[in-house]
């Protein structure tokens, strides 16, 4: 069982917003920065917001994300078929000196 | 270009150890915490350890402590992973990374490791 809490899957179809939570604790969101990646079947993960909220150059401006208290989002708005993927919310945990991962969100686009 | 490549896995029997190497390339590595990500098949990623530029400081996920040691050779620009009594849950893709939780983390294409009988 994960450290950080993420929903197994989520969906949308072409062109909708999905968001994908990502809840902790004091010891690792309340205190530490969240980064987000993707990551496609037989490849490493992919960054797509570092910092709570800022996107890497090439990330496209229809992702973004969030940080309030000890939950973290990430958000996709335009959703497009390309965005199917495995995400992951990663952290620090103070507590633990570890550091943490979300169990995984698949996001199936309909 | 930054490149992590990995080395050293495959199928080892239960008990039995490996060492994991990562050659690195294209950044300053000696300035540089490393880290190593593992993913058992069909599941989540889960952290194993990272090490920090100097070697002197390194934290574990509680599972491998005390089983795995992570090392550097800076003047090699290599990372290293020993594993000595393997379970069999220890069967995954190990990934070689860097700054992870920063803004510009790297990884490695990963490396598969099977502890099978």
């Amino acid at each position: 069982q994960s450290v950080l809490t993420q929903p197994p899957s989520a969906s949308g179809t072409p062109g909708q917003r999905v968001t994908i939570s990502c809840s902790g604790s004091n010891s690792n969101i309340g205190r530490h920065t969240v980064n987000w990646y993707h990551q496609l079947p037989g490849t490493a993960p992919k960054l797509v917001i570092y910092s709570n909220n800022q996107r890497p150059s090439g990330v496209p401006d229809r992702f973004s994300g969030s940080k309030s208290g000890t939950s973290a989002s990430l958000a996709i708005s335009g959703l497009q078929s390309e965005d199917e993927s495995d995400y992951y919310c990663a952290t620090w945990d103070g507590s633990l000196n570890v550091v943490v991962f979300g169990g995984g969100t698949k996001l199936t686009v309909l | 270009e930054v490149q992590l490549v990995e080395s050293g896995g495959g199928l080892v029997q239960p008990g039995g150890s490996l060492r994991l190497s990562c050659a690195a390339s294209g950044f300053t590595f000696s300035t540089s915490w490393m880290d190593w990500v593992r993913q058992a098949p069909g599941k989540g990623l889960e952290w194993v350890a990272n090490i920090n530029q100097g070697g002197s400081e390194t934290y574990y996920v509680a599972s491998v402590k005390g089983r795995f040691t992570i090392s550097r050779d800076n003047a090699k620009k290599s990372l290293y992973l020993q594993m000595n009594t393997l379970r069999a849950e220890d069967t995954a893709v190990y990934y070689c990374a860097t700054d992870l939780l920063g803004a510009t983390p790297h990884w490695g294409q990963g490396i598969l490791v099977t502890v099978s009988s």
